[in-house]
């Protein structure tokens, strides 16, 4: 069974930008999660879709944005980057919502913002 | 907040040596997850324990619960090189509002 795939792995942006980033969860997961990760701040939660909705969002601008697509896929966007938004962007799928079992990461997508 | 806080937040042991790490948190819970992150990488799910069980094993690794106190242990015995990573933990509770949120983690480093 193929795990959680990220892409890009790695990208480069200048500030102002935008910036999309895509996650395919495992075959038959139906909520995927987004976390941000820096070193000053640990893992963040951005939000979390489950069947196309988004189930809860956490504290961050509205620069940042998702979707959820019928196949489960999941892309975050980011506009207007700033370089504080440089991270390690993680995906996680789960079976069913996120706070009831096991989440499945993906191997993230690094965004430096020059 | 943070519901999910490690300690302490780095480590440093000797191949061989045990490891002991733990995790405390706010609200009642369903289950506790411990996850591994090597540097860059995405997570690894380690082991999960559920709210009515208050040890479990898996290989070298024993988490224990304790509910009462809302906190968590890990231990990972004998310790290899290959065990240098982060550790995390996160916990999931009922109610549609409610997330697995992850602490800072505690960096653990094994020297050969």
């Amino acid at each position: 069974k193929a795990g959680v795939t990220q892409t890009p792995r790695y990208l480069i942006k200048t500030r102002g930008q935008q910036v999309t980033l895509s996650c395919s969860p495992i075959s038959g997961h139906r909520s995927v999660s987004w976390y941000q990760q820096t070193p000053g701040q640990g893992l963040q939660f951005l939000f979390e879709y489950f069947s196309e909705t988004q189930r809860n969002k956490g504290n961050f601008p509205g620069r940042f944005s998702g979707r959820q697509f019928s196949n489960s896929r999941s892309e975050m966007n980011v506009s207007t980057l700033e370089l504080g938004d440089s991270a390690l962007y993680l995906c996680a799928s789960s079976l069913g919502p996120s706070n009831t079992g096991e989440l499945f990461f993906g191997e993230g997508s690094r965004l430096t913002v020059l | 907040s943070q519901q999910g806080e490690e300690d302490p937040q780095a480590l440093s042991i000797q191949e061989g040596e045990n490891a002991t790490m733990n995790c405390s948190y706010k609200t009642s819970i369903n289950n506790l997850q411990w996850y591994r992150q090597n540097s860059g990488r995405g997570l690894v799910h380690l082991i999960l324990i559920r709210s009515n069980e208050r040890e479990k094993h898996s290989g070298r690794l024993r988490v224990t619960l304790d509910t009462s106190k809302k906190s968590s242990s890990l231990l990972i015995t004998a310790s290899r090189a290959a065990d240098t990573a982060s550790y995390f933990c996160a916990t999931g509770a009922s109610g549609g509002s409610y997330i697995p949120t992850f602490g800072r983690g505690t960096s653990l480093i094994v020297h050969p």
